[in-house]
């Protein structure tokens, strides 16, 4: 099955700084990529994904850009502040296999230091 | 729109006593559902998806079992806690035969005494 690894598994920035997490992905067929942020104690929320038929995609101070013979994908955010400070997720899944189960990287955690 | 719940929010169970997590998602029809666990600062595990009523599939053998008993609810349950089933389970759902992300409950903190 499809297997994702994410790079750093911690990243302290100052604040204002950029921050960028990697993930690696092993299914070259899978073909959609979503990003979620987890605050301490709460739910993962989706905050951005990317399918395979695009190379980067933003919405403010987040994008995630693609790179398919690579098999990565990473997540940049710019202007860092501190409501940025959580667990990061990446995940991978391709239709029609396992109902398109999303396969998880194991988390970053990002700590934007004021 | 669609809403997820998921109840209780936390939960102190003994060793060896019962247990049963239910989630219901509103909004929308023959979703996916999944549970996962995620111990303290660490990934997410996923234990059991289903893609339709009675339909259950387990990721990792333990002593936990899933149910779905309805098109829209998803119930985890032990007939006897471990101190090793303590943690942080999350409902999940997403669109059927779509290739789009999860939306995940609230969760629930479980801990085992």
């Amino acid at each position: 099955g499809e297997n994702v690894e994410q790079h750093p598994s911690t990243l302290s920035v100052q604040e204002g700084d950029s921050a960028v997490i990697k993930c690696t992905y092993s299914d070259s067929a899978s073909n959609y990529f979503p990003w979620y942020k987890q605050e301490l104690g709460k739910r993962p929320q989706l905050i951005i994904d990317i399918r395979s038929n695009v190379g980067e995609k933003k919405d403010q101070r987040i994008a995630v850009t693609l790179n398919k013979t690579a098999k990565h994908f990473s997540l940049h955010i710019t202007e860092t502040q501190p409501e940025d400070s959580a667990v990061y997720f990446c995940a991978a899944s391709k239709e029609g296999y396992g109902n398109n189960r999303l396969a998880f990287g194991k988390g970053n955690q990002v700590v934007v230091i004021p | 729109s669609q809403t997820i719940h998921q109840w209780p929010a936390t939960l102190v169970q003994p060793v060896g006593s019962p247990l049963s997590l239910e989630c219901t998602v509103e909004g929308t029809s023959n979703p996916n559902l999944y549970w996962y666990r995620q111990a303290a600062g660490r990934g997410l595990q996923l234990l059991f998806y289903s893609v339709g009523i009675g339909q259950i599939s387990s990721e990792v053998p333990q002593n936990l079992s899933a149910s779905r008993p309805q098109d829209r609810q998803f119930i985890l349950s032990s007939k006897k806690l471990l101190l090793s089933d303590s943690g942080f389970y999350l409902c999940a759902w997403s669109v059927r035969g779509a290739n789009y992300g999860y939306t995940f409950g609230s969760g629930t903190r479980l801990t085992v005494v």
